[in-house]
């Protein structure tokens, strides 16, 4: 049973438009919600998170929402750039905690110059 | 701060050989989490080690097994490979920040079997 879903396999966005990566969940325990971007041939990098007190968090160009009834989030990157070309995994945890940490099977982007 | 390492990078082994991977946590981090990435099955977690005991542990068979040191290191050893086991193994390190834990990952171990 996935428990954390990424339903589209890949997204292409023309440079400096926006792109919003999507993510659903079913585990209504889920409290804590992570983006991670991967580049071949390295881990992937934490990007932002957002718990479930929140709708929303910001870190530059970087937003999250959190749709806690749809059981649902979504990564927005604005303006998009070519560096930002990678795969983007979602990530959700129980109470926190990193041991419980359920991921998505990623999602890949492209950003086009 | 230096970030997580893991060695080897690469690794070719045979069916049913062994193997043991390394992973070097952030300093100061004491959690140590191992994934396996494939393309079909995305990250898959595999155990979790804080304070040199497993925490947690997901679904995979006993040929799977880890450790964590007094350092925080921590190895995994796979045995009687089998040619499944093929995979990206990641590593990562866990920050607590505000009651709630974020996951560093090293850039991973790639492991053919043969």
């Amino acid at each position: 049973d996935q428990q954390v879903k990424q339903n589209s396999p890949s997204l292409s966005v023309q440079e400096g438009r926006i792109s919003i990566l999507n993510c659903d969940y079913t585990n209504s325990m889920f409290d804590y919600f992570l983006w991670y971007k991967k580049y071949p041939a390295e881990g992937p990098t934490f990007l932002i998170s957002i718990s479930s007190i929140k709708d929303k968090n910001e870190d530059g160009r970087f937003t999250v929402f959190l749709n806690k009834s749809a059981k649902h989030l979504s990564l927005h990157i604005v303006p998009s750039q070519p560096g930002d070309s990678a795969v983007y995994f979602c990530a959700a945890s129980i109470g926190g905690g990193s041991e419980k940490l359920v991921f998505g099977k990623g999602m890949k982007l492209t950003v086009n110059p | 701060k230096a970030g997580v390492t893991q060695t080897p990078r690469y690794l070719i082994k045979t069916r049913g050989q062994q193997v043991t991977l390394s992973c070097s946590p952030i300093s100061g981090h004491r959690s140590v989490s191992w994934y396996q990435q494939t393309p079909g099955q995305g990250l898959q977690f595999l155990f979790e080690y804080f304070s040199e005991t497993q925490r947690n542990k997901g679904n995979f068979p006993g040929r799977f097994s880890g450790r964590q040191f007094s350092n925080s290191r921590s190895e995994m050893n796979v045995s009687t490979l089998e040619l499944g086991d093929s995979a990206l193994y990641l590593c990562a390190s866990t920050r607590s920040s505000g009651g709630y834990e974020t996951q560093y990952f090293g850039p991973g171990t790639r492991l053919l079997v043969l």
